[in-house]
């Protein structure tokens, strides 16, 4: 089975451009989630998707953003980039249907770098 | 609610010697937990998974956590570190439905 494919690694964008990050996940995987690392903040939860509708979501503006397709495929959008954002985004796909302890299942991130 | 700690930000081993990394959770329920790793630009790969099956999970790579609930503790061991095991380290929460609780994160360092 593929893992859960991130596109593109790499991205250099400039302040207050806008930026689309895509997500492909695990076939049969239902559910996308979103986390933003860096150094000083860590691990911080962005967005899930689940079958088209996002289900939860963290303390990010609304300059973040995000979908999903019928296809479980996710983009998340980040607009009006700040230096700030600069980070690696994360995504992991998991069943997600909640009967189960289904763990999560990362791709290998987009490092984003704003300048 | 729940909340996860990782009582270490920074552990170093020399190659050879056991590791612990330690993890604490607090929730109101009985939570699944994880321990994943990652390397350097890389994604969170998944080391072991606790679902109330046993208290005692073996991982991959030879690592194995235990579940003691009367200390809320999930560590994370193994019985001799090697130097690709050098990475950081997340301690997982996750109920059944709703978003997963993160610690912040152990880096390990093995020294040769």
């Amino acid at each position: 089975k593929a893992g859960v494919t991130q596109t593109p690694r790499y991205l250099i964008k400039t302040r207050g451009q806008q930026v689309t990050l895509s997500c492909s996940p695990i076939s049969g995987h239902r559910s996308v989630s979103w986390y933003q690392q860096t150094p000083g903040q860590g691990l911080q939860f962005l967005f899930e998707y689940f079958s088209e509708t996002q289900r939860n979501k963290g303390n990010f503006p609304g300059r973040f953003s995000g979908r999903q397709f019928s296809n479980s495929r996710s983009e998340m959008n980040v607009s009006t980039l700040e230096l700030g954002d600069s980070a690696l985004y994360l995504c992991a796909s998991s069943l997600g249907t909640g009967t189960e302890n289904s763990p999560l299942h990362f791709g290998n991130g987009t490092r984003l770098t704003v300048t | 609610a729940q909340s996860v700690t990782q009582l270490d930000s920074h552990v170093s081993v020399s190659e050879g010697t056991p590791v612990l990394l330690r993890c604490n959770y607090s929730s109101s329920y009985s939570p699944s937990l994880f321990w994943y790793v990652q390397h350097p630009n890389k994604g969170l790969q998944l080391l072991l998974k606790y679902t109330s099956a046993a208290t005692l999970v073996k991982g991959i790579n030879g690592f194995e956590a235990e579940f003691k609930k009367s200390e809320t503790s999930f560590h994370l061991t193994k019985p001799s570190a090697h130097m690709s095991d050098a990475a950081e380290y997340f301690c997982v929460a996750s109920p059944r439905a709703g978003k997963s609780t993160f610690g912040d994160g152990t880096t390990l360092t093995v020294k040769p």
